[in-house]
């Protein structure tokens, strides 16, 4: 069964740094996804990747199949931001469900 | 337009009563979950449904019971509530993909409080 770790678990930053935040997981996957959770509540899918590196704005999603590991860089860092971020995989390959990371909570002050 | 959309967003009631939450997707996904958040924000699969057949149903007590009319719609009913189903119960659809989920697309979550 996959299990997934990130980590900081949390991490407090200062406008405009760079932040990374990393997931390891212990199963090989088709897919890893980062979804973003605000402060409100909402969740939101931010990459699906399954190899290489993604790029939507400031965020930057990595992925390295071999090591089974991933990381979530934001470039330029701003209080919008902060949020809670997790990574998420299949526990098998080709199970339509996610298993979960225990999230990482980002906070970045003005 | 919301593209997955759940009602109601917040629920309070006493233990013993029976609630329903309702989940729509005008995505065209075949897909639909409920996912549990607990109080430590941890979420956890609890069914999916892929075209109104169910096809995970993790070790969920048959006290909360899912039913999928078609497949945009997905409500889960919950009998005999319990303190411990006080959690945020999200909503979710994507496309299914040979080799797992395709991205996820959230409701806004449903809280529900057990007094």
């Amino acid at each position: 069964k996959n299990e997934v770790e990130q980590s900081p678990q949390n991490l407090t930053a200062q406008e405009g740094e760079f932040i990374t935040i990393n997931c390891s997981y212990s199963v090989g996957i088709s897919a890893l996804h980062w979804l973003q959770q605000h402060p409100g509540g909402g969740i939101v899918s931010l990459f699906m990747l399954s190899s290489g590196k993604k790029k939507h704005g400031r965020l930057i999603a990595t992925i390295n199949i071999q090591e089974k590991h991933s990381s979530l860089h934001i470039t330029a860092s701003h209080p919008r931001d902060s949020a809670v971020y997790i990574c998420a995989v299949p526990p098998i390959q080709g199970a339509q469900k996610l298993v979960f990371g225990q999230g990482t909570r980002l906070t970045i002050n003005p | 337009d919301t593209a997955v959309s759940q009602t109601p967003k917040y629920l309070v009631t006493q233990m013993g009563n029976d609630k329903s939450i309702k989940c729509e997707q005008n995505l065209g996904h075949d897909t639909m979950y409920w996912y549990k958040q607990d109080s430590k924000k941890f979420l956890k699969i609890m069914f999916s449904y892929n075209n109104k057949e169910l096809i995970i149903n993790e070790t969920v007590p048959n006290r909360f019971s899912p039913k999928s009319p078609d497949k945009a719609h997905l409500n889960l009913h919950i009998n005999s509530l319990e303190l411990g189903d006080s959690a945020v119960y999200f909503c979710a659809s994507s496309q299914g993909l040979a080799g797992g989920p395709g991205e996820l697309f959230f409701g806004e979550g449903s809280r529900l409080t057990v007094l």
